[in-house]
């Protein structure tokens, strides 16, 4: 299976923030990586597809890049409805794997 | 822009069988290139994709759940269904149905949800 290992594992922001998350894939997964958010007691929402595709109706103030092992998710101003947790998720080969989460809190 | 919907009992006993339901809206289950997933996430921890069936009835299993799980699609009711056999406590987890809308895509839309207690 590929391990997708993201960091930091939590994180404290201040909104207007700059946050960057990490993920990185155990091998190589092209662009097969995807970002997703998830609020407490709700359903992931994606958020980043083909590790830099904004989806459609996600503020521009998300963005991802990438490729190989490698990515990053970017808010670039951290707003009060983004403390949530963020999972990036491969789909370059079944099992498809997720990361373990990071956590973005208030500070 | 295609709905999920889970259901099914929230607690099974240990050594069961538990049976969950996802009610697809907005769109044929049969639609091309569709993979209809199971997700699921134990109580305070990461998600693991458990298994998919596609638009042609073809299925793939984590092979950490592989010898319990039968993923099945019903194209009468537009629905497709999860059974995962001989259920422990470390099964316990919040079990979502999600959509692939293209092969290795991301998982595009999700159900809400539904939790799953395994207990006596």
């Amino acid at each position: 299976d590929i391990q997708m290992t993201q960091s930091p594992s939590s994180l404290s922001a201040f909104v207007g923030d700059r946050v960057t998350i990490t993920c990185r894939a155990s091998q190589s997964i092209s662009s097969y990586l995807h970002w997703y958010q998830q609020k407490p007691g709700k359903a992931p929402k994606l958020l980043i597809y083909a590790a830099s595709s904004l989806q459609s109706g996600v503020p521009s103030r998300f963005s991802g890049s990438g490729s190989g092992t490698d990515f990053t998710l970017t808010i670039s101003s951290l707003q009060p409805e983004d403390f949530a947790t963020y999972y990036c998720q491969q789909s370059y080969i079944t099992p498809w794997t997720f990361g373990q989460g990071t956590k973005v809190e208030t500070k | 822009q295609v709905q999920l919907q889970e259901s099914g009992p929230g607690l099974v006993k240990p050594s069961q069988t538990l049976s969950l339901i996802c009610n697809v809206s907005g769109g044929s289950i049969s639609s091309g290139d569709y993979y209809w997933s199971w997700i699921r996430q134990p109580p305070g921890k990461g998600l693991e994709w458990v298994g998919y069936i596609s638009y042609s009835g073809s299925t793939y299993y984590n092979p950490s759940l592989k010898s319990r799980i039968t993923i099945s699609v019903d194209t009468s009711k537009n629905q497709f269904s999860l059974k995962l056999s001989s259920v422990t406590a470390a099964d316990t987890a919040v079990y979502s149905c999600a959509v692939t809308i293209a092969a290795a895509g991301p998982f595009d839309s999700w159900g809400p949800g539904t939790l799953v207690t395994v207990s006596s």
